[in-house]
């Protein structure tokens, strides 16, 4: 089976833009999570989705949004960036509710 | 916010030693996971440990869980330079559907 995938691999936008990152899951997992890496704050949960509903969110604020479509494809928005959104953006996704999350290889963006 | 602490932060050793890498963290769990770093790149996940076992093992990795204590551990024998990487802990609870990361233990194994 093919591995999770974001794209794109690197962005760099600079401060008010908005931004959108894609992830395909691996082929029949339902549940795609996304986190966020800085050297600062380290792997922070963003939200989950299962089957297109958002099913836990992290405490970030309301720029960052998700979505899920039905053959479970997710991506997510940041807008009005701030520099401090610089960070590798991390989706993973799941077969079963608590088992092993599958990562993909993140989205590193950068916010000048 | 961060479940809990590894440590060490860092740790060096040699080709052919063993390693060890400690998580603590702070709430009840479903289960514990063990991922692998190289760089700023994705995840790799090594091993998985339901709450309810003590002890797992996959090739060179041994993990071990003891829930009282709220700690983990995760022990790579005979180190190769491929293992060199950052290690982190992530503690799955089943009320909050998420994985909750650990600090991280960067790994450098020399020749």
């Amino acid at each position: 089976k093919a591995g999770v995938t974001q794209t794109p691999r690197y962005l760099i936008k600079t401060r008010g833009q908005q931004v959108t990152l894609s992830c395909s899951p691996i082929s029949g997992h339902r549940s795609v999570s996304w986190y966020q890496q800085t050297p600062g704050q380290g792997l922070q949960f963003l939200f989950e989705y299962f089957s297109e509903t958002q099913r836990n969110k992290g405490n970030f604020p309301g720029r960052f949004s998700g979505r899920q479509f039905s053959n479970s494809r997710s991506e997510m928005n940041v807008s009005t960036l701030e520099l401090g959104d610089s960070a590798l953006y991390l989706c993973a996704s799941s077969s079963v509710r608590d088992g092993e999350q599958f990562f993909g290889p993140g989205t590193r963006l950068t916010v000048l | 916010s961060q479940q809990g602490e590894e440590d060490p932060q860092a740790l060096s050793i040699q080709e052919g030693e063993n390693a060890t890498m400690n998580c603590s963290y702070k709430t009840s769990i479903n289960n514990l996971q063990w991922y692998r770093q190289n760089s700023g790149r994705g995840l790799v996940h090594l091993i998985l440990i339901r709450s309810n076992e003590r002890e797992k093992h996959s090739g060179r990795l041994r993990v071990t869980l003891d829930t009282s204590k709220k700690s983990s551990s995760l022990l790579i024998t005979a180190s190769r330079a491929a293992d060199t990487a950052s290690y982190f802990c992530a503690t799955y609870t089943g009320t909050a559907s998420k994985l909750t990361f650990g600090t991280g233990t960067r790994l450098q194994v020399t020749l």
